[in-house]
């Protein structure tokens, strides 16, 4: 079945560092891939996202590329801060209301 | 705009108990789910839902049931409470991206 593998599952950086966190997927019919920042005991917010028509998008400190053929998107965190600290979830979407998420990436950013 | 928000906050409930989760969204969303959020985990699909009236099982629905009679609303019902069934519980709406809710964390014992 459809499937979102994300990675790494915890990631540590210092402050100032870059972070990446890579997912794969399965179904070629994806066409909108979302990034969802999650702080401790909130709820998952959008951050950034991308379709499949373009290959990287940036939004001040944070980017997403994609590769379609390779069927894998990354998600990257330039000059982290404290504040970057939380869990990120990559998704998938062919288009409709079906949304696949990855498991996580617990991303700690020491000051 | 509220966005989604979800009543109770917190729950605690005895095992058998029932109980239901609120959810409503002031978005005109027809697509509205509903997650569940294990300690360090990822997010899993209980129910989800395509308009008023229609409801469909995501990954894990057993031991749970929705309805959808308006477009806003939303609500999650527990029967028979299980210790299984601690976690917290997000509820959701959108097309493509989703907007979620502050989440009900609910403890069975």
């Amino acid at each position: 079945g459809e499937n979102v593998e994300q990675h790494p599952s915890t990631l540590s950086v210092q402050e100032g560092d870059s972070a990446v966190i890579k997912c794969t997927y399965s179904d070629s019919a994806s066409n909108y891939f979302p990034w969802y920042k999650q702080e401790l005991g909130k709820r998952p917010q959008l951050i950034i996202d991308i379709r499949s028509n373009v290959g990287e998008k940036k939004d001040q400190r944070i980017a997403v590329t994609l590769n379609k053929t390779a069927k894998h998107f990354s998600l990257h965190i330039t000059e982290t801060q404290p504040e970057d600290s939380a869990v990120y979830f990559c998704a998938t979407n062919t288009g409709g209301f079906k949304t696949i998420f990855g498991a996580g990436t617990r991303l700690f950013v020491k000051a | 705009n509220a966005g989604v928000t979800q009543t109770p906050k917190f729950r605690i409930l005895k095992i058998g108990q029932s109980m239901t989760l609120q959810c409503t969204q002031d978005m005109n969303h027809n697509y509205m789910y509903w997650y569940r959020q294990d300690p360090g985990m990822g997010l899993k699909l209980i129910y989800y839902s395509v308009g008023a009236g229609i409801t469909d099982k995501g990954e894990v629905p057993n031991g749970y049931n929705v309805s959808r009679s308006t477009t806003e609303d939303f609500p999650l019902r527990l029967e028979l409470a299980a210790p299984s069934q601690t976690s917290v519980y997000f509820c959701a709406s959108g097309y493509e991206e989703q907007f979620f809710g502050p989440g009900t964390r609910l403890t069975v014992l």
